[in-house]
């Protein structure tokens, strides 16, 4: 286990709705990235959460949006969902330490549906 | 655009053979560079890393693999397969820069049959 937790597990939402999933971090980690993983795929980076503010993002609209708590927990909120958000959802923490990022570890993800 | 490739997206194997999986990154700098693995209803977990130093990495379960720079590969190894090895093993590098986010190949379904 890395200590590393994602809730909800599973989640059924409809077109247009808002979904926000959580992770919390391992302890001593202050970085959370969040990567969509869609079936048959793998993990593509939505954004990077350091120190509370967004530390890059990949290429995900903005309705994709995201939080870091001063516990360094973490949130990713869709807005509008659509049929293609149907996904994994994957949650990765690590330490930022000088110019590299320590090695990722990741919870057991968020699977949302969309009908 | 940096992009990691998986060679093979399905392989089948018996309880004792060799195993090779090949990766092949395209970024001209500095990389780290990981392998995943996901077993049936768990989540991924890191099975080795690069990051600098000697390029023949060893990781968990006897699996190991080599970096080569002038090939952009990170092909991973395990000379004797195990049932348990069944799972879906991605390669994925990290880049230098403000965010290092891991960029993932598409994922190499590993079935061994017993």
């Amino acid at each position: 286990e890395t200590g590393v937790t994602q809730s909800p597990t599973h989640l059924i939402k409809t077109r247009g709705q808002q979904v926000t999933l959580r992770c919390s971090s391992q302890s001593g980690h202050n970085t959370v990235s969040w990567y969509q993983q869609a079936l048959g795929q793998g993990p593509q980076f939505i954004f990077q959460y350091y120190r509370e503010e967004e530390n890059g993002r990949g290429n995900f609209p903005p309705r994709f949006s995201g939080l870091q708590f001063p516990n360094y927990s973490s949130e990713l909120n869709v807005n509008a969902l659509e049929l293609d958000d149907s996904a994994l959802y994957l949650c990765a923490s690590s330490q930022r330490q000088g110019d590299w990022l320590e090695t990722q570890y990741f919870g057991p993800g968020t699977r949302l549906l969309v009908l | 655009a940096q992009s990691v490739s998986q060679h093979n997206h399905h392989v089948i194997l018996s309880e004792a053979a060799s195993l090779e999986l090949g990766c092949n990154y395209s970024y001209g700098g500095t990389v780290n560079l990981f392998w995943y693995v996901q077993y049936p209803g768990q989540h991924l977990q890191l099975l080795l890393k690069y990051f600098s130093g000697d390029p023949l990495v060893k990781g968990i379960k006897g699996f190991e693999a080599e970096f080569i720079k002038s090939k952009f590969s990170f092909n991973l190894r395990k000379p004797s397969v195990q049932w348990s090895d069944t799972a879906e093993y991605f390669c994925a590098v990290m880049i230098g820069g403000a965010t290092n986010k891991l960029i993932f190949g598409t994922g190499t379904l590993l079935a061994v049959q017993p």
